[in-house]
């Protein structure tokens, strides 16, 4: 079975400051990647995904995120922050063969932006 | 375009009491649909999803049940509410294929 780790609970980072969010995933074949973003109280919102091919992918937002197979890892990266970024982030695994719905997500990095 | 709609958006039920969860989804024909509950601190966990009318798959044991009377419409349920029910529920649907999820706004559920 596939899992997911993100190992920061908790990010706080300056208004206009770089940003890397870390995700390792355990899958045993080539895995279906994705990044979500949660705003307080509202449903996820799709950031990016990585299917196959180029392995640094462009999402929404100024968002991309490089898919490291010897490190198992899909960090999310954006280069300036802006204070709208505020919200808790989920990485997210899909296994090759099921229905895409059946993702297994990690237990999110919460992102704080100071001003 | 598609639009998915949840409700209520935040629910208080006592221990013991019925739930009721619905979702529907607009725009699209035969969307896989998908319960996932999100506890704080514990990421999101996939409760069932459904492939098709009537056609629903369990991932965990629990109190809850889902059914899916018509093809955009999925329900969340329980005949006895647990103080452990208590969560965010999201209702999700896709394409299938490699298509990603999409999300409704949520219901917060506190069992009290």
């Amino acid at each position: 079975a596939q899992s997911v780790t993100q190992p920061d609970i908790h990010i706080t980072v300056s208004e206009g400051a770089s940003l890397e969010l870390r995700c390792n995933y355990s899958y045993g074949a080539t895995p279906y990647l994705f990044w979500y973003v949660q705003s307080p109280g509202q449903g996820l919102q799709l950031l990016l995904k990585y299917f196959s091919g180029d392995t640094l992918v462009q999402g929404i937002k100024g968002f991309e995120a490089e898919f490291k197979r010897s490190q198992s890892s899909f960090n999310l990266r954006k280069p300036s922050v802006h204070w709208s970024d505020a919200a808790e982030y989920f990485c997210a695994v899909g296994a090759h063969g099921t229905s895409y719905g059946k993702l297994t997500f990690g237990q999110g990095t919460i992102l704080t932006v100071h001003p | 375009s598609q639009t998915i709609h949840q409700w209520p958006a935040t629910l208080v039920q006592p221990v013991g009491s019925p739930l009721s969860l619905e979702c529907t989804v607009e725009g699209t024909s035969n969307p896989n649909l998908y319960w996932y509950r999100q506890a704080a601190g514990r990421g999101l966990q996939l409760l069932f999803y459904s492939v098709g009318i009537g056609q629903i798959s369990s991932e965990v044991p629990q109190n809850l049940s889902a059914s899916r009377p018509q093809d955009r419409q999925f329900i969340l349920s329980s005949k006895k509410l647990l103080l452990s029910d208590s969560g965010f529920y999201l209702c999700a649907w896709s394409d299938g294929g490699n298509s990603p999820l999409h999300f409704g706004n949520g219901t917060r559920l506190t069992v009290t």
